[in-house]
């Protein structure tokens, strides 16, 4: 059981280059969720899924685009990456999204620098 | 509108000492969750502890434990005999059910508070 994975773990991009951020889990998870993190910020929520077929915005959704490939792939796409969006991203997902809010599980993270 | 306060920026310890760790949050809604994660100098983050709000008991797993008080809006989390591989930053968090609000169960993140435990 590889519980959410991510890759690539590092990336660095240039201004204005586009790339796409993987995420795969493995546990039969419904909801997944992009969240970044920054120095002294905590975690902040980007998109999130629900559902297979259902994406919404978070927090800080500006810049970014996400697609729910599947029941077990969530995937976040910069368009024309940014200094702004160096950070580090990580996925996580929980088996439901309801009255008992279950308990998100993270992947191991990518490591984004944009020059 | 939902947050949490982690005041301690870093902590620095000695092993084998006690540490508690705050955490304080705001919600208009009854029923939210609350949960504790740690992350290790290698990043990745790890689920501790969640507790819903109308479970007040305190819980104790091996030399971790947490103290929910709902009359004070606080779920501290106390390292007992502390190890140098206790060493991470640890994040509280908090998430209000289902469509209070329009929430969706988010989780809100406090910024962390570093723990540096020494030999």
């Amino acid at each position: 059981n590889a519980g959410v994975t991510q890759t690539p773990k590092f990336q660095v991009l240039k201004t204005g280059q586009s790339m796409t951020l993987q995420c795969a889990q493995d546990m039969n998870h419904n909801s997944m969720y992009w969240y970044r993190q920054d120095p002294g910020m905590g975690l902040r929520l980007i998109y999130y899924s629900a559902s297979e077929g259902t994406t919404d915005k978070g927090e800080v959704p500006n810049g970014y685009n996400v697609s729910r490939l599947n029941k077990r792939e969530f995937s976040l796409r910069l368009e024309s990456a940014a200094p702004s969006q160096t950070s580090v991203y990580f996925c996580a997902s929980s088996e439901l999204m309801g009255l008992g809010t279950d308990t998100q599980y993270f992947g191991p993270g990518t490591r984004l620098t944009v020059l | 509108a939902q947050k949490v306060t982690q005041a301690q920026t870093e902590i620095s310890v000695v092993e084998k000492e006690d540490v508690t760790l705050d955490c304080v949050y705001e919600t208009r809604d009854t029923t939210y969750y609350l949960f504790w994660y740690k992350q290790p100098p290698s990043g990745e983050l790890v689920f501790l502890i969640r507790r819903n709000s109308f479970d007040e008991q305190n819980e104790i797993s091996g030399r971790y434990s947490w103290n929910f008080q709902k009359s004070t809006s606080s779920f501290n989390f106390t390292i007992t005999a502390s190890q140098v591989v206790d060493s991470a930053v640890y994040f509280c968090a908090l998430s209000e059910a289902l469509n209070y609000g329009g929430s969706q169960g988010n989780l809100i993140f406090g910024k962390g508070t570093k723990l540096s435990v020494k030999p």
